[in-house]
């Protein structure tokens, strides 16, 4: 099973700052199979990226992905009031799995 | 759009089976193109994989809950369910029923459903 850890477990930051979040892979991961959600409290997760780059439909473009094989990243650029959320990883190698999530805060 | 909806009993006893049933709308399970999967939350933690079930009724489990899961699909209702035997409080948590691009990602989530094991 590939384990996906993900860094910082709280990112604290102002409105208007940049996020980046990472997505560390115990092994290779083919970035076709690389995605990343964002979940608000009481919601379910919404996709925001796949194929470790492709920004989902509706999705604004101030999220980005980028990384290959065992590091992946997500950016915010400009952080708006509605993206403190939490953001998880997720990647289809031999079986899904997800990471354990990092919260981004209001600072 | 594709739209889920989980229903099933919100409580259940310890050693019963827990029984979730999703209903797709928006589009047919028997038309292909996704894998219908569950996935659960426990509470204030991150995302677990529980399965998924192809329209054809091919299957994938998690492996450390695949003794104790059973997933299925009734094309003809439009639903497929999960069942998860044995529980204890530990199965406590929230239940997602989404879509999966096969080998790849989560697009539709239904809106999750909060089941507790307690007697």
């Amino acid at each position: 099973e590939i384990v996906l850890t993900q860094s910082p477990g709280t990112l604290s930051l102002s409105p208007g700052e940049r996020a980046t979040l990472s997505c560390r892979a115990s092994q290779s991961v083919s970035s076709s199979y690389l995605a990343w959600y964002q979940q608000k409290p009481g919601q379910a997760p919404r996709l925001l990226i796949y194929g470790a780059s492709s920004r989902a439909t509706g999705i604004p473009d101030r999220f980005s992905g980028s990384g290959s094989g065992t590091d992946f990243t997500l950016t915010i650029s400009r952080l708006e009031p509605e993206d403190f959320a939490v953001y998880y990883c997720q990647q289809y190698g031999s079986s899904p799995t997800f990471g354990q999530g990092t919260k981004v805060e209001i600072k | 759009q594709v739209q889920l909806q989980e229903s099933g009993p919100g409580l259940v006893k310890p050693s019963q089976t827990l029984s979730l049933t999703c209903t797709v709308s928006g589009g047919s399970i028997s038309s292909g193109g996704y894998y219908w999967s569950w996935i659960r939350q426990h509470p204030g933690k991150g995302l677990e994989w529980i399965g998924y079930i192809y329209y054809s009724g091919s299957t994938y489990y998690n492996p450390s809950l695949k003794s104790r899961v059973t997933i299925s699909v009734d094309t003809s209702k439009n639903q497929f369910s999960l069942k998860l035997s044995s529980v204890t409080a530990a199965d406590t948590a929230v239940y997602y029923c989404a879509t999966m691009i096969p080998r790849s990602h989560l697009d539709y989530w239904g809106q999750g459903t909060l089941v507790t094991v307690s007697s």
